[in-house]
C-alpha cells in the first residue's frame, strides 16, 4: 500500500516569493493534516480536513497561508508571500474516520528554505 | 493551554544501554498518548496508549500510561545504533495530535 505521497520534497525560495506543497494521503483516507515541524521542535497542527471540509484551521496564519482540498483527496498548502520564519518542514498526513484510532500515518514532509 | 513536555530533550548512550523517555502533558479532552520515532523523514507510529497501567510492548520497546500523574515513559532495552532517532509524544484531543518537542537519542557503537 503506498504511503502518503509529498512534494516537492525540498524547496529553496526568497522572502516574498510565493511556494506551494502537494499531498496526496493514503488511499480512502478521509482526515488529512497539514504540520509545520520547526527544527528541534515537534510537529504543529496547521489544518486538519474531514473530506474536503476544514475542520480545524485555528492555528493557520491566515493572512499569508491558504490550503485546500478540493475532491476530498490531495491537498495544496500554499505560503504567499513566504517569510524567513517559515523555513521548516511541512509534513502532510492521514488517517481513516477522523483518526478515530488516533493513528495518523505521516508522509516524508517538504523541507522549506526561505533566504 | 493544551501542552506536552518530553525530557530529556536529548540524550547519549552505548549500544546495549536502557533508556527511559519521559512525556507528561496537560491537555483538555484526554482521547490517547501515542509515541513515534522520526529519523531523517516522517515520524513513524511506535504505540497508542489509552488505559492506565497496561504496558504495550514491541520487541525492544515498551510503554505505559499513568492517567493519573498524567504521564507516559518510553523504554528502550539493549538499544542499537539503528535506535537513533528523535522520539516524539503525542497526545490526542478531539482528533487532533499536539506533539511533545521531542527526544533526540543518539546511540555510539
Amino acid at each position: 500500500e503506498a504511503g502518503v505521497v509529498q512534494s516537492p520534497r525540498y524547496k529553496i525560495i526568497e522572502k516574498k516569493q510565493p511556494v506551494a506543497f502537494w499531498c496526496n494521503p493514503i488511499s480512502g483516507h478521509n482526515t488529512l493534516y497539514w504540520y509545520r515541524q520547526n527544527l528541534g521542535q515537534g510537529p504543529e497542527l496547521l489544518i486538519r480536513y474531514e473530506n474536503e471540509e476544514a475542520v480545524d484551521d485555528s492555528q493557520l496564519p491566515k493572512d499569508r497561508f491558504s490550503a485546500e482540498r478540493l475532491k476530498g483527496v490531495d491537498s495544496t498548502l500554499k505560503i504567499q508571500p513566504a517569510e524567513l520564519g517559515d523555513s521548516a518542514v511541512y509534513l502532510c498526513a492521514s488517517s481513516l474516520d477522523g483518526g478515530r484510532k488516533n493513528e495518523q500515518f505521516f508522509g516524508p514532509g517538504t523541507r522549506l528554505t526561505v533566504l | 493551554e493544551d501542552k506536552v513536555v518530553q525530557s530529556p530533550l536529548s540524550l547519549v548512550v552505548h549500544e546495549g544501554d536502557t533508556v527511559t523517555l519521559n512525556c507528561s502533558y496537560e491537555v483538555t479532552n484526554f482521547r490517547s498518548l501515542l509515541w513515534y520515532k522520526q529519523e531523517k523523514k516522517a515520524p513513524t507510529f511506535l504505540f497508542m496508549l489509552t488505559s492506565s497501567g497496561i504496558e504495550k510492548k514491541s520487541g525492544r520497546l515498551s510503554s505505559i500510561l499513568d492517567k493519573k500523574e498524567l504521564f507516559s515513559i518510553l523504554n528502550i532495552t539493549a538499544t542499537q545504533t539503528g535506535d537513533s532517532a528523535v522520539y516524539l509524544c503525542a497526545v490526542v484531543n478531539t482528533g487532533k495530535l499536539i506533539f511533545g518537542q521531542g527526544t533526540t537519542l543518539q546511540v555510539k557503537p
